[in-house]
């Protein structure tokens, strides 16, 4: 089976540092995505770890940790236009499994 | 590119109606998935394709859903009869799994809303 975890809900700060948690339990792994979805728009690719470590992609970075099942994205300098949802997205086989992702509110 | 294209953007329609929901791949893609969003369930995986055949119908809710893939150009979704509880937003992705980079990235249409009273 697959369970993803996402928190619910995050505010910050415009100019802040951000960080979006994900955990998951999985039977087969093929890498881990991060998708963007602001309210009523399609989701956005943003990044995508098949290995351990840090992946750097402008303001944004994603990191994987494959023997404890979690990753996070990390988002600096954080503008209001990054008020959006975040999906984090387990490949399993040709599949994506999906968490419920984060409501990020960005605050002037 | 034009992206992935889905038709129609909004559809409401009565309870008991059949509805039909169409989808354009991006050009060259292999793969083609059909997705359901809720506010309480998320983003979940109905069906997907791969060179136009199913491979994986398990997240279909039930038999009212359908789905088909006549061409690598074109794909439906159907439901049949339509209940309330089939009010979501449809999305369709496809993505490669050949040629350089991120291959594996699905791509996202824009979503049909659907609306069944």
């Amino acid at each position: 089976g697959q369970n993803i975890d996402q928190p619910t809900e995050m505010t910050a700060t415009e100019g802040a540092i951000v960080q979006i948690n994900c955990t998951y339990q999985t039977s087969g792994f093929n890498g881990l995505f991060w998708y963007q979805q602001h309210a009523g728009e399609a989701p956005t690719f943003l990044s995508y770890n098949v290995l351990d470590g840090l992946e750097e992609k402008g303001r944004f970075s994603s990191f994987l940790s494959r023997s404890k099942g979690y990753s996070y994205l990390l988002l600096k300098e954080l503008q209001m236009k990054d008020s959006a949802s975040y999906l984090c997205a387990v490949r399993r086989t040709d599949k994506l499994i999906f968490g419920t992702g984060t409501r990020l509110q960005v605050f002037p | 590119d034009a992206g992935v294209i889905q038709s129609p953007r909004h559809e409401v329609t009565e309870m008991g109606q059949e509805v039909t929901l169409r989808c354009k791949p991006i050009s060259g893609h292999d793969y083609l998935f059909w997705y359901r969003q809720t506010m309480m369930r998320g983003l979940e995986l109905l069906i997907y394709f791969n060179n136009n055949v199913p491979i994986d119908d398990s997240g279909m809710p039930e038999d009212r859903f359908s789905a088909k893939m006549p061409n690598a150009s074109f794909s439906t979704l159907k439901i049949q009869p339509s209940e309330p509880r089939d009010s979501a937003v449809y999305f369709c992705a496809s993505s490669s799994s050949t040629g350089t980079g991120i291959k594996e990235t699905q791509y996202f249409g824009p979503g049909t809303r659907l609306l069944v009273l």
